[in-house]
């Protein structure tokens, strides 16, 4: 079946940096956009990025840009998210998502979701 | 930056019909998805394109949208609907996904 399963999360201190990786399972992993959105504790859904199915476009929230690339290796079903420069306010579940139809759009939803994986900014 | 307004929360007895709205400008000429979250769980996609229904979801839920709002309608309310609701939209001039804040379900 369809499975996505977030990595990598953990304790950090502030201005550290984090890579989170997403493994797929079940689906033709090349064919679909992916993304990252984030839950601070409490909080509701924050959108972090975007990455086209083949890699070659990619978005990226306000909060993030600058500190976060998102990046895809097909050949490994992997998606990542590496975090840089890591603020307290980065504190969250990261979750990873896939889209819906082949190839896509960013206007596509958000068809399959993983369980997330906990980043925690901390001194 | 695009904003999607929803009501913090909303109550509804067994059996019968909740409607979620989410509100934004010119919203009708977007899509519009709806993931459902229940406790402790990842969220779960149970309307995409306004209005179409992904498969397992229950035709129970459903989708319009027009002018600057929105709604998600889940009929014959059951105790396993309560969750949190949130929807979400592509803002093509700003090139990133917007979520609303998100509605809390209640079966009273």
């Amino acid at each position: 079946q369809v499975q996505l399963v977030e990595s990598g999360g953990g304790v950090v201190q502030p201005g550290r940096s984090l890579r989170l990786s997403c493994a797929a399972s079940g689906f033709t992993f090349s064919s679909y956009g992916m993304h990252w959105v984030r839950q601070a504790p409490g909080k509701g859904l924050e959108w972090v990025a975007l990455i086209s199915y083949d890699g070659s476009n990619y978005n990226y929230a306000d909060s993030v840009k600058g500190r976060f690339t998102i990046s895809r290796d097909n050949s490994k079903y992997t998606l990542y998210l590496q975090m840089n420069s890591l603020r307290p306010e980065d504190t969250a579940l990261y979750y990873c998502a896939k889209t819906g139809p082949v190839g896509g759009t960013p206007n596509d939803a958000f068809h399959i979701w993983g369980q997330g994986t906990m980043v925690t900014v901390s001194s | 930056s695009y904003v999607l307004t929803q009501p913090p929360s909303v109550s509804v007895a067994p059996g019968q019909t909740a409607r979620i709205s989410c509100g934004g400008n010119n919203i009708g000429s977007k899509s519009v998805h709806w993931s459902q979250q229940k406790p402790g769980q990842a969220p779960v996609l149970v309307v995409y394109d306004d209005s179409d229904r992904p498969s397992g979801i229950p035709e129970r839920f459903s989708g319009s949208n027009s002018g600057n709002t929105a709604t998600l309608t889940i009929s014959r309310v059951e105790a396993g609907d309560e969750a949190d609701y949130y929807c979400q939209v592509w803002d093509s001039s700003s090139d990133q996904v917007v979520f609303g804040g998100g509605t809390k379900l209640t079966v009273l």
